[in-house]
Formats: structure tokens, sequence, C-alpha cells
């Protein structure tokens, strides 16, 4: 099963609103990633953190390595049509694992 | 396509047939990766190889599940007497390097149905 406890589970927001979404873990991680997938496809790698306390940024995205080291948060600025699909955290140590996903629905 | 290539893309199958699915990873990529998910969930470990060694396999994968990567490039996941929990998409996923830095590229995914 899933180690990750990732909020919300969906969300539905204006476009042009800012979203915000977090990952926690019972354990200390080496690295924090997100990434987001479409209907029918893979998921896609979004942000890639690998130092407590660091935050990343990818044009709209902001992404931050918890300092506890047991946590990682996504926001998504200004957010337009899209940006739709489900986002997953991702994390650990050696082995990477996935949370449940958070199903953003934009509307116009 | 330089990206990761999944085949088939959706297999329906009878319970207690055979299924092979076959990954091709990105041509540089020494690492590939297999997971499964089912509908709300997100990607769970199945098994991961370096070059052709299979390097760790998750409890999910059950002696019914074998995989391989003969030639340090293309893999196959057999799935045999399957039944109707096994009913998920099987995601390939691929990167390089010496460890894992979790960034993986994935594939689209093989989406079995079983009956």
């Amino acid at each position: 099963g899933q180690q990750l406890n990732q909020s919300p589970q969906s969300m539905f927001i204006q476009e042009g609103e800012d979203v915000s979404m977090n990952c926690t873990s019972s354990s200390i991680f080496n690295t924090w990633l997100w990434y987001k997938q479409d209907p029918g496809e893979g998921p896609v790698l979004l942000i890639a953190l690998y130092k407590a306390g660091e935050l990343t940024s990818n044009g709209r995205l902001t992404a931050q390595f918890g300092i506890t080291r047991k946590d990682s948060f996504l926001n998504i600025s200004a957010s337009i049509p899209s940006d739709v699909g489900i986002y997953f955290c991702a994390g650990g140590l050696n082995d990477m694992r996935f949370g449940a996903g958070t199903r953003l629905t934009v509307k116009p | 396509d330089t990206g990761v290539s999944q085949d088939p893309r959706h297999k329906i199958t009878k319970r207690g047939q055979n299924v092979t699915f076959r990954c091709d990873p990105i041509s540089e990529h020494n690492r590939l990766y297999w997971y499964r998910q089912t509908l709300g969930q997100g990607p769970e470990f199945l098994t991961y190889f370096q070059n052709e060694a299979q390097l760790e396999k998750s409890r999910l994968l059950s002696d019914r599940f074998s995989a391989e990567r003969p030639k340090g490039s293309f893999s196959t996941l057999e799935i045999q007497r399957t039944e109707q929990g096994d009913s998920a998409m099987y995601l390939c996923a691929s990167s390089f390097g010496d460890y894992n830095t979790g960034e993986l590229f994935f594939g689209e995914g093989s989406r079995l149905t079983v009956l």
C-alpha cells in the first residue's frame, strides 16, 4: 500500500486561482518529487527536490522539501485549464513511493 | 519518438490466461522500472533493473509475475494465470544513472483487464 499521505484528494477551482497540495510521510526521505498525470498517459516529472528546506520553482509551479524531511508541498499559481490532471508526490530513500494523488479540476 | 514505449496499450484477457507486456526504454537509460497503478491510486513499485540485472522486487510481485531484461535494453513483464485482481495499468519507466534519483520517464502504460 501507499506510504505517503497526500492531500487533498481532489480540488475544484476557478481558472486564475492558486492551488496548494501537500504530502507527508511517516519516515524521513532524501528525495521528494512531484509528477502530473493526464488521462491515458504516464506520469510526467514536474519538480525534483533533494535537500531539506529546498524551494524550487518551475514556471507557475513551486515546491518545497520540508525541513523535517517528512513532507513536501506543491503550489500552482494562476491556474489555467491545462493544469487539469492528477498530481502525485513521490519520495523515498533508495526507492520511490507515490502518493495516491490529488485530482485537480479547473473551471474556466 | 524517443520516449519510453509500451506494448500493447490495452489487453483484455480471461482469467487464467498468461499475458506479456513489453517496454522499450529511452535508449541511453540503464535503469528500468515496472509499476502497477489501479484506479484512484498512485503507481506502486513492482521491480527494477540496472542494465540486465534485476536488483529489487516488491512483495507485490507474486510468483505469477516475472520480469526480464535479457540484453539490458527492452524488458518484458509476464503475468501467468491471471486473476481479476491483476486488472490494472502497468507502467514502465526508465532513468539513467548509478542510483535512483527518482527522476523517472514513464511510458503511456499497458492497461490490463482480466474478465
